[in-house]
């Protein structure tokens, strides 16, 4: 069965810091990869998702995450934070299981200093 | 419609009621899953369907959940006598089915459920 550790329960940067948030996958072949974020009180919204083809993709607001199969790592990154991005982040990985159900980490939560 | 609508957005249960919780999805969405979002972690699945057939129920947590789907549009999730350990957001998503990972999912604001 496939895993998502996402190893940082919260991390705080300043606003306009570079920002990296980790996920660790375990699966046998090659997954299908996600980001989500989450507002409080509010739904999940896809960030960017990795199915095949170039490792490092880009999503919206400014984001883009690099696809390691040597590390099983698919790593959320963005050059400047706005405060706007403080909530929090789920990595999700989707795989066939009976299913496309997602599997998600735990989640990062994300606070931005002003 | 624009987007996955759920209702109620909250729900309140006194230990042992059953509630009913509703998912609109996305019009012309195959696929719809369910999730149970505990406090402070991630999503875990619970059922999907590929339109009205329930293919997949392998996570809900027993017996007193059910899920339908009866005219491959609108979902209900069910939850018969409802304990504290049920407390949790429930999220639904919906997804056009496609090929690649099953297509993108969609997810609905949650109904919030909190059992006392």
């Amino acid at each position: 069965a496939q895993s998502v550790t996402q190893p940082d329960i919260h991390i705080t940067v300043s606003e306009g810091a570079s920002l990296e948030l980790r996920c660790n996958y375990s699966y046998g072949a090659t997954p299908y990869l996600f980001w989500y974020v989450q507002s409080p009180g509010q739904g999940l919204q896809l960030l960017l998702k990795y199915f095949s083809g170039d490792t490092l993709v880009q999503g919206i607001k400014g984001f883009e995450a690099e696809f390691k199969r040597s590390q099983s790592s698919f790593n959320l990154r963005k050059p400047s934070v706005h405060w706007s991005d403080a909530a929090e982040y789920f990595c999700a990985v989707g795989a066939w299981a009976g299913s496309y159900q997602l599997t998600f980490g735990k989640g990062t939560k994300l606070s931005v200093i002003p | 419609g624009a987007g996955v609508s759920q209702s109620p957005r909250y729900k309140v249960a006194k230990r042992g009621q059953d509630v009913a919780l509703r998912c609109d999805p996305i019009s012309g969405h195959v696929s719809l899953f369910w999730y149970q979002q505990a406090l402070g972690q991630g999503p875990e699945f619970l059922t999907y369907f590929q339109n009205e057939a329930q293919l997949d129920k392998s996570g809900l947590p027993s017996d007193r959940f059910f899920a339908e789907r009866p005219e491959g549009s609108v979902s209900t999730l069910k939850i018969q006598r409802t304990q504290q350990e049920d407390s949790a957001v429930y999220l639904c998503a919906s997804s056009s089915g496609g090929t690649s990972g099953g297509g993108e999912q969609f997810f609905g604001p949650g109904t919030r459920l909190t059992v006392l």
